[in-house]
């Protein structure tokens, strides 16, 4: 069964600073791109930035592009995202998911989705 | 950014009903398009890709048409569990990929 679990969401003050993780299971990791993708509470879903599966192409959201980071360690099954400078307005859950076609970025459609991580800006 | 624009924003139905979502594109997307269900605290599920085709496992009561910026999802039969929210996501230009702003449905 193919399955994704994040962590790291937590309570953290403007400026801060945060690293989510989410790793993989139940199916070859680095054949996939990995994507993240955001929901602020009560509302849509926005993306965020996408690794392909060797890594060495990274997409990023205008509204994250220069302060977020993603990253992956296919020895360990696992992404990640870097998030520095927060702001008010990155308060959400942060869901991981997997590209539905191998081999390439192609973001026709994601699946599965993990539980989500919750990340509160605020002071 | 494509933006992609949801209508209604939320439907009440009974179980057994028929419902249709539409989503249009701002751009020309061709049939570059993505259905999802949410379930409340849960990540989504796709259940429709290029616009008209069933994700594996997903029962054939969902359907998906359209092309170009004109796309409708439709629930025929509904039963309980598809009482959710349902979001569509273009993958034609990127990045950004988008997505609407979701439609609620909820059970009459």
């Amino acid at each position: 069964e193919v399955q994704l679990l994040e962590s790291g969401g937590d309570l953290v003050q403007p400026g801060g600073s945060l690293r989510l993780s989410c790793e993989a299971s139940g199916f070859t990791f680095n054949d996939y791109a990995m994507t993240w993708v955001r929901q602020a509470p009560g509302k849509g879903l926005e993306w965020v930035s996408t690794i392909s599966g060797s890594g060495g192409s990274k997409y990023y959201g205008d509204s994250v592009n220069g302060r977020f980071i993603i990253s992956r360690d296919n020895s360990k099954n696992t992404v990640y995202l870097q998030m520095s400078s927060l702001r008010a307005e990155d308060t959400a859950v942060y869901y991981c998911t997997k590209d539905r076609i191998r081999y390439a970025v192609t973001m026709m459609g994601f699946d599965p989705w993990g539980q989500g991580t919750l990340v509160t800006v605020s002071s | 950014a494509i933006l992609l624009t949801q209508s209604p924003s939320s439907v009440t139905a009974s179980v057994g009903d028929s419902v249709t979502i539409t989503c249009r594109a701002s751009q020309i997307i061709h049939r570059s398009l993505a259905w999802y269900q949410q379930k409340a605290g849960k990540g989504p599920k796709v259940l429709i890709y290029d616009a008209s085709s069933l994700e594996r496992g997903v029962p054939s009561r969902f359907s998906g048409r359209g092309s170009g910026t004109n796309f409708t999802l439709t629930i025929s039969s509904l039963q309980p569990g598809d009482f959710a929210t349902y979001f569509c996501q273009q993958y034609n230009s990127y990045p950004p990929i988008t997505f609407g702003q979701g439609t609620r449905l909820e059970i009459k």
